[in-house]
């Protein structure tokens, strides 16, 4: 049974680089499609961008400028970096995988718990 | 991008009642793309619909998804007490997936 788990800090300063890990536990990273998500404290969910593991990567466009996600094969792992962060991007983020082996199709069929990340000095 | 306004905010039922929760897009989503999920208090959202009306395999055949172009529906015939929750649409139409603001089914 595939399983999720995002790790990292919970506090980051404004301005730094948020830096997260997805960790796939009962499955490959190479198999499917994964995508971040975020959700701020008591409000709806946001899209961040989604990895491939033949490197193919897309973008929320509002964010596209700030974030890179990246793959660890040998970890099984899956990144997420989000740079000159401020107050609004404190949120629960979420990993996720695709229900669909078409890159067309971005829904979630598997999500990790989710981790609070607070932007705060 | 694709505005997704989901109504009405809250629903209060009661348990056995149906509920029938919306979601109009601001324009066309293509290929019908538009799935659904339950999110609980503190836990991850779960996928209950994709493609508008394929019931994902750990939801019950109560709940059902309708609809195409710009106007879903998710309903559930005969809500049980684990059905009470927040409901999101997300449109993957397009390359850039968004999601509607949520209805919360609260118990009456």
């Amino acid at each position: 049974q595939v399983q999720l788990q995002e790790s990292g800090p919970g506090l980051v300063k404004p301005s730094e680089t948020l830096s997260l890990t997805c960790t796939v536990s009962g499955g490959s990273v190479t198999t499917y499609y994964w995508s971040w998500i975020r959700q701020p404290p008591g409000k709806g969910l946001e899209w961040i961008g989604y990895l491939h593991n033949s490197g193919r990567t897309s973008y929320n466009a509002a964010l596209k400028s700030r974030v890179t996600i990246s793959p660890d094969t040998s970890k099984n792992q899956i990144s997420l970096k989000l740079s000159s962060v401020t107050a609004a991007d404190t949120a629960v983020y979420f990993c996720a995988r695709h229900g669909s082996f078409n890159s067309a199709e971005r829904f979630f069929d598997l999500w990790g718990r989710g981790t609070l990340v607070t932007v705060s000095s | 991008e694709i505005v997704l306004t989901q109504s009405p905010g809250t629903l209060s039922l009661s348990p056995g009642d149906r509920a029938t929760l919306s979601c109009r897009a601001s324009q066309s989503v293509n290929n019908d793309f538009l799935a659904w999920y339950q999110q609980k208090p503190g836990q991850a959202p779960r996928l209950v619909i994709f493609g508008a009306s394929s019931r994902a395999t750990a939801f019950p055949d109560r709940f059902s998804g309708s609809g195409s172009g710009t106007d879903f529906t998710l309903t559930v015939s005969r809500l049980e007490p684990e059905d009470f929750a927040v409901y999101y649409c997300q449109q993957y139409g397009n390359s850039q997936p968004t999601f509607g603001g949520g209805t919360k089914v609260e118990i009456k």
